[in-house]
């Protein structure tokens, strides 16, 4: 079985300002990672994922990930956030073998003028 | 094209009722899902199907909800005697086919309310 954790429940940052958001996950066996968003009263839409090789992965929306396999996170990050890209943001796994995702509790970031 | 639909988007119902919620997934996809996204949590897995069957079900809470595919593109979730509980956000995803590495694109949801 797989866990997620998302260590921050609200983050609120400045527009134009740097963000991250930090992802755990705990996996006996080997996982892909996603980060999906969600918009208020939309349904969820993918950012970015990483299955293999480089461990560094450029989502929409101007998002990257970094992959880190010895410390089990998988951090999104943008270097300048805007207004527009206030949402919840959910990080997800799921087994190489098998296609359920598990999800974290999601992180919502809200950027302030 | 277009995306993964479910109606209704709201239901409201009794305790003890009986209700439908209904998911259109993108055409050609073969495998779908289904979540539940209780307040201030992430979507949890429920059950997926790879055409008509269900090929995991280990998400089914207990014996009341219960899902089926006849035609390998339609998916229905059924919930009987429902309870407060089972008030969540209910959520269903279709990929291509069922695989990790596939993208599973989400429906907007149906927001279920039992009183």
């Amino acid at each position: 079985a797989q866990s997620v954790t998302q260590l921050d429940s609200q983050v609120p940052v400045f527009e134009e300002a740097p963000v991250e958001l930090r992802c755990n996950y705990s996996s006996s066996v080997s996982v892909y990672l996603f980060w999906y968003v969600q918009y208020p009263n939309q349904g969820l839409q993918l950012l970015l994922k990483y299955l293999s090789g480089s461990t560094l992965v450029k989502g929409i929306n101007g998002f990257e990930a970094e992959f880190n396999k010895s410390q089990t996170s998988f951090h999104l990050r943008k270097p300048s956030v805007h207004i527009s890209d206030t949402a919840e943001y959910f990080c997800a796994v799921t087994e190489t073998s098998g296609s359920r995702l598990t999800f974290g509790e999601g992180t919502q970031l809200t950027v302030n003028p | 094209g277009a995306g993964v639909s479910q109606t209704p988007s709201n239901k409201v119902t009794e305790k003890g009722k009986y209700v439908e919620l209904r998911c259109d997934p993108i055409s050609g996809h073969t495998a779908l899902y289904w979540y539940r996204q209780s307040l201030g949590q992430g979507p949890e897995f429920l059950i997926y199907f790879q055409g008509t069957g269900a090929a995991d079900d280990s998400g089914l809470p207990n014996d009341r909800f219960f899902a089926v595919r006849p035609e390998g593109s339609v998916s229905t979730l059924k919930i009987q005697r429902t309870e407060r509980g089972d008030s969540a956000v209910y959520l269903c995803a279709s990929s291509l086919e069922e695989a990790a590495y596939n993208e599973q694109f989400f429906g907007p949801g149906t927001r279920l309310t039992v009183l």
